[in-house]
């Protein structure tokens, strides 16, 4: 059974970079089959898909993000990373990394998620 | 972009009570859309893929059907555990995924 699990600060300060890292267990990051995402949603409002990496490294991101938010994975830790700069408070959400699916006739669906992690920020 | 667009944006409902829920796409997605169940406080989980196939381990009594632009969640004979905000997903416009604004469903 797969599980992904995030880790990082719970808080933030405004203008600072958002870090956390996904550890991926019961299964390989380096599966060819899959792709590795992170979403977000802030309190009482709906998904936000932020982000996505192949095990190949190529990234992709949501064109409202794409100018602070980086992508990383490290394959010899079964783990994925984001960073998100210059943050406000809009910023303030729970975040999840979750596994895509990247063939066949579920392609592009998520079917493992993170249990995800508040991150606030605030001064 | 695609955008998503469910209806409605929240519904009451008692147990045995059949639920539908609507998911319109902004273009044509073919069948390449996915629903999702959350529960307070907990990731989302997959339901429904390919508009109409059912995740394994997700009881029957949930169905989906559609293709196009038009799409349809269905519960049912509701139990107390499907109280939940649902969500549709498309998965066509690879590599950006959207979410549609979500339905809850609530207890009547």
């Amino acid at each position: 059974q797969v599980q992904l699990q995030e880790s990082g600060p719970g808080l933030v300060k405004p203008s600072q970079t958002l870090s956390l890292t996904c550890t991926v267990s019961g299964g390989s990051i380096s599966s060819g089959s899959y792709y590795w995402s992170w979403m977000r949603q802030p309190a009482g409002k709906g998904l936000e898909w932020i982000g996505r990496i192949y095990t190949s490294g190529s990234t992709f991101y949501s064109p409202s993000l794409k100018s602070r938010v980086t992508i990383s994975v490290d394959t010899s830790k079964n783990q994925f990373s984001l960073k998100l700069s210059s943050v406000t408070a809009a910023d303030t959400a729970v975040y999840y990394c979750a596994r895509g699916v990247l063939s066949g006739a579920a392609a592009g669906t998520i079917d493992y998620w993170g249990q995800g992690t508040l991150v606030t920020v605030s001064s | 972009d695609i955008q998503m667009t469910q209806s409605p944006s929240s519904v009451s409902a008692s147990v045995g009570d059949r639920v539908t829920i609507t998911c319109r796409a902004s273009q044509d997605i073919g069948s390449w859309l996915a629903w999702y169940q959350q529960k307070p406080g907990k990731a989302p989980k997959l339901l429904i893929y390919a508009a109409s196939s059912l995740q394994s381990g997700v009881p029957s009594r949930f169905s989906g059907s559609g293709s196009g632009t038009d799409f349809t969640l269905t519960i049912t004979s509701l139990q107390p555990e499907d109280f939940a905000t649902y969500y549709c997903q498309q998965a066509n416009s690879f590599p950006a995924l959207t979410f549609g604004g979500g339905t809850k469903v609530e207890i009547k």
